[in-house]
């Protein structure tokens, strides 16, 4: 069974670090490209970043990009998010995402991330 | 960038009922490899989103055949031919043409 569990998720100050991390169970990792889905509070979905199979294809939404880092270690089978300056406006529920015939065949159940001072 | 458009955003239905939501896209959404990354998504109440359809009109794994999409260029739809009690939720298109892109979600109640 295809499973994703993200975890790292948690209360941080403006301007912060975390860093997310989405296991992988059921199938190999280094075969798909992953995404990071965001959920802001009562809000709708929104793509995050994407990163190919080998770690290569990397891209971000604007709204993150130079803050947030996406990374994957496939022997680990574990997707990353490095997440720094860290702003009210992301807070959020990230959801790791597997792309099989495009974004979106498998969502784990998703890390709460709250920014506040 | 893209914008998705979905309507109605509410969407109260009977139990047994048809129901049809509308996704329309800012600009045409064929990929340089001929296909259309319009997906359609389900997000019930606290779970996380699901994929129902891919490239317009394929149904995931699992997913009933009463959910269709159909749709080409700039307008789709996704249809539910008769809507059951567990259908109720969020259901959102995502364009993965241009990009990754979602729509506003509908909220489908039942009346």
């Amino acid at each position: 069974e295809v499973q994703l569990e993200e975890s790292g998720g948690g209360l941080v100050q403006p301007g912060g670090s975390l860093r997310l991390s989405c296991a992988a169970s059921g199938f190999s990792l280094s075969n798909y490209w992953m995404h990071w889905v965001r959920q802001g509070p009562g809000k709708g979905l929104v793509w995050v970043s994407r990163i190919g199979s080998d770690g290569n294809f990397i891209h971000y939404a604007d709204s993150v990009k130079g803050r947030f880092t996406i990374s994957r270690d496939n022997a680990k089978n574990t997707l990353y998010l490095q997440m720094s300056s860290l702003r009210v406006e992301d807070t959020a529920v990230y959801y790791c995402v597997r792309d099989v015939q495009g974004l979106g065949d498998s969502w784990g159940q998703g890390t709460r991330v709250t920014v506040s001072s | 960038d893209v914008v998705l458009t979905q309507s109605p955003l509410s969407l109260p239905v009977t139990l047994g009922q048809p129901a049809s939501i509308s996704c329309r896209s800012s600009q045409g959404l064929v990929s340089f490899d001929g296909n259309t990354y319009l997906n359609w998504f389900q997000q019930r109440p606290g779970q996380s989103p699901r994929r129902l359809i891919y490239k317009i009109s394929n149904r995931d794994s699992g997913v009933p055949d009463r959910f269709s999409g159909s749709g080409s260029g700039t307008d789709f739809t996704l249809k539910i031919s008769r809507v059951e009690a567990e259908d109720v939720g969020v259901y959102y298109c995502m364009q993965g043409t241009h990009w990754y892109t979602f729509g506003q979600g509908t909220k489908l109640e039942i009346k």
